[in-house]
């Protein structure tokens, strides 16, 4: 299997675009989270999704997030307008389950610069 | 709620030494507890993991961790370390229950002085 894949892995945009990330999870997994790792506070959960169905979202920092899982294999971190304290290094994982004993399998990551 | 705490922002240990990376966890029951280990722009990658049974847990690249109930702890461990593994070392905690995503702590970095 080749893992998490995302893309991009580097983004710099603009201040008040519209940016987008992309996930593809592993297949057979059916748990997905997004984290955003900083300097400054570290890994935070985003928002994470079993069976497609966003369960938790209170890590989306504000409206201008938000997050979609139209099938089991593809998800998008959407922000819109973006900010430059958006900058940071945005990871997708996947899990088989959630709430179950598994690991998750983090992809590479993508680095946004909003300048 | 849970939480992870990592008390070390760095540790430093010379090649062929023992190491110890530290960890303290928060969590309403029982826990699941992970090791991560994150190199230069890369994703985090899965070292171990703490279910249930013995407390001692071994993982990838001779990495170990000994999980005590009473201290609330979960520390990495390695008898004898090497260079390559300097990197950021996360720990994580889920509950049993699962209803919250694994919550990481703040990272500790190694460094492994040849």
């Amino acid at each position: 299997d080749a893992g998490v894949i995302q893309s991009p892995r580097h983004e710099v945009t603009e201040m008040g675009q519209e940016v987008t990330l992309r996930c593809k999870p592993i297949s057979g997994h059916n748990s997905l989270f997004w984290y955003r790792q900083t300097m400054m506070r570290g890994l935070e959960l985003l928002i994470y999704f079993n069976n497609n169905v966003p369960i938790d979202d209170s890590g989306m920092p504000e409206d201008r997030f938000s997050a979609k899982m139209p099938n089991a294999s593809f998800s998008t971190l959407k922000i819109q307008p973006s900010e430059p304290r958006d900058s940071a290094v945005y990871f997708c994982a996947s899990s088989t389950r959630q709430g179950a004993n598994t690991e998750a399998f983090f992809g590479q990551g993508t680095r946004l610069t909003v300048v | 709620a849970q939480s992870v705490a990592q008390p070390e922002d760095q540790v430093n240990v010379a090649e062929g030494n023992p190491l110890t990376v530290k960890c303290t966890y928060s969590v309403s029951g029982n826990p699941y507890l992970f090791w991560y280990v994150q190199y230069p722009n890369r994703g985090l990658q899965f070292l171990l993991k703490y279910i249930t049974g013995d407390n001692l847990v071994k993982g990838s690249y001779g990495f170990e961790a000994e999980f005590n109930k009473s201290q609330t702890s979960f520390h990495l461990k390695k008898p004898s370390a090497l260079v390559s593994d300097s990197a950021l070392y996360f720990c994580a905690v889920r509950d049993m229950i699962g209803r919250r995503a694994l919550t990481f702590g703040s990272g500790t970095r190694l460094q492994v002085q040849p």
